[in-house]
């Protein structure tokens, strides 16, 4: 399975953007790399996916660089309510990739 | 669309009692999901069914079992709780089940074992 690392936890304050980084070393050719929120007490819920180079939607900007060994989830001009736990995944494209693994994520916590 | 529904929401269990948890999706989707989440912790992977007919472990599965019951239900069952299954159990399905498709959660059922 391509494992992901990313930082345990970050601190920022309102109106700053937000760049989290993910490491894949060992990404397969054919995975995706995929981002998702939680909010205490909920399920995670997606908000952004790429391949390569740079996507952007009304959320969140995702940054992959060419080797793809990484990636960077960017929040722009953050609020209170982006206080959340980030999670980085890569598809187990060896294998099907329908064993889904979570990491512990990163705790997001903004501060006024 | 209610997506997927679990139920229910709040459990307490005694310890060496059994239960099931619920899980039902109507996005028609063909894999689904079982995970736990403990206090401070991610997701740990409890069983999936990557499509109707076929169950397969995850990275926790001693403890729990499962049945695919249809294409939109899959259920969670503790035959004898014990303390260490307190959690927060979240279901999640995704279409055909490949891990570049995204995954739809539940709101989750929380779980005490006294």
């Amino acid at each position: 399975l391509a494992k992901t690392t990313q930082p345990i936890s970050m601190d920022s304050y309102e109106g700053q953007e937000v760049n989290i980084t993910c490491s894949h070393n060992n990404i397969a050719t054919n995975d995706y790399i995929t981002w998702y929120q939680q909010f205490p007490s909920q399920g995670p819920r997606f908000i952004i996916q790429g391949y390569k180079t740079k996507v952007t939607n009304e959320v969140a900007s995702l940054f992959i660089p060419a080797d793809r060994k990484s990636s960077t989830l960017s929040l722009p001009r953050v609020s209170l309510s982006d206080t959340a736990v980030y999670y980085c995944l890569v598809g187990d494209g060896n294998t099907g990739g329908f064993k889904t693994i979570f990491g512990a994520g990163t705790r997001l916590f903004v501060k006024a | 669309n209610a997506g997927v529904t679990q139920t229910p929401k709040f459990q307490v269990l005694k310890t060496g009692q059994s239960m099931t948890l619920q899980c039902a999706q109507d996005m028609n989707h063909n894999s689904m999901y079982w995970y736990r989440q403990d206090p401070g912790m991610g997701l740990r992977l409890i069983y999936y069914s990557a499509s109707e007919g076929t169950t397969d472990k995850g990275e926790v599965p001693n403890g729990y079992n499962v049945s695919r019951l249809n294409k939109r239900e899959f259920s969670l069952r503790l035959e004898s709780a014990a303390p260490s299954q307190t959690s927060v159990y979240f279901c999640a399905s995704r279409n055909t089940g490949t891990s570049n498709e995204k995954l739809f959660f539940g709101s989750g059922t929380q779980l005490s074992v006294l």
